[in-house]
């Protein structure tokens, strides 16, 4: 009973490098979301994938690409990481419709 | 423009005593409105939700209350217990409008004293 599986749960990166979030459900989920987490801002929408091969921006969707790899897969790819992408990243996954949102444990990201 | 406010950052309740969170918004389109529950280290799970033609939801100890006039909503826990401490979210989406998206509030980090 994994639900979302979000990795690495920690990462540490160096200013211009690059790296990719994983996001993994076992629902057979339709709808896959990308949100991130700063102190005092709450969770804001990067990017979404509505359905399989379908993305599209969210309110934050600067310095990111996504693909919605198959059902199950929706990766986050930072290409050039900085310092202001410091943060807490969630994956959720829901079915059309339907709001009550599964969410991983999230990635913690720091860029030094 | 923030669209789902959660003003109060942090709230202490007593164990046993009711705990309210407040939300407010201000997109006229938001017609379904939901709250998480983050504990550390863990991701947002759902708790309640409630759907703009009802004014009242509940779900055991959790119930929320929708003011459509005043584009305000809250969540009431009675009687509150020490695993209730947890940072809640206010969420809201424009379902009508064929937006699956949810918008977050900054959360209320709610603390229940033994």
């Amino acid at each position: 009973n994994a639900g979302v599986t979000q990795t690495p749960k920690f990462q540490v990166l160096k200013t211009g490098q690059s790296m990719t979030l994983q996001c993994a459900q076992d629902m057979n989920h339709n709808s896959m979301y990308w949100y991130r987490q700063d102190p005092g801002m709450g969770l804001r929408l990067i990017y979404y994938s509505a359905s399989e091969g379908t993305t599209d921006k969210g309110e934050v969707p600067n310095g990111y690409n996504v693909s919605r790899l198959n059902k199950r897969e929706f990766s986050l790819r930072l290409e050039s990481a900085a310092p202001s992408q410091t943060s807490v990243y969630f994956c959720a996954s829901s079915d059309p419709g339907f709001f009550s949102y599964t969410f991983g444990s999230g990635t913690r990201l720091t860029v030094v | 423009d923030q669209q789902v406010k959660q003003n109060s950052p942090s709230l202490s309740v007593q164990e046993g005593r009711i705990s309210i969170l407040n939300c407010d918004y201000t997109n006229s389109m938001f017609d379904y409105f939901l709250w998480y529950k983050k504990y550390p280290a863990e991701g947002p799970t759902f708790l309640i939700s409630i759907s703009s033609i009802k004014d009242k939801n509940e779900d055991g100890r959790f119930t929320v209350f929708l003011n459509k006039s005043a584009k305000h909503l809250s969540l009431h826990i009675v009687p509150s217990q020490p695993g209730d401490s947890a940072v809640y979210f206010c969420a809201a989406s424009a379902r009508g409008a064929g937006s699956y998206q949810l918008t977050f509030g900054k959360g209320t980090k709610l603390s229940v004293i033994p």
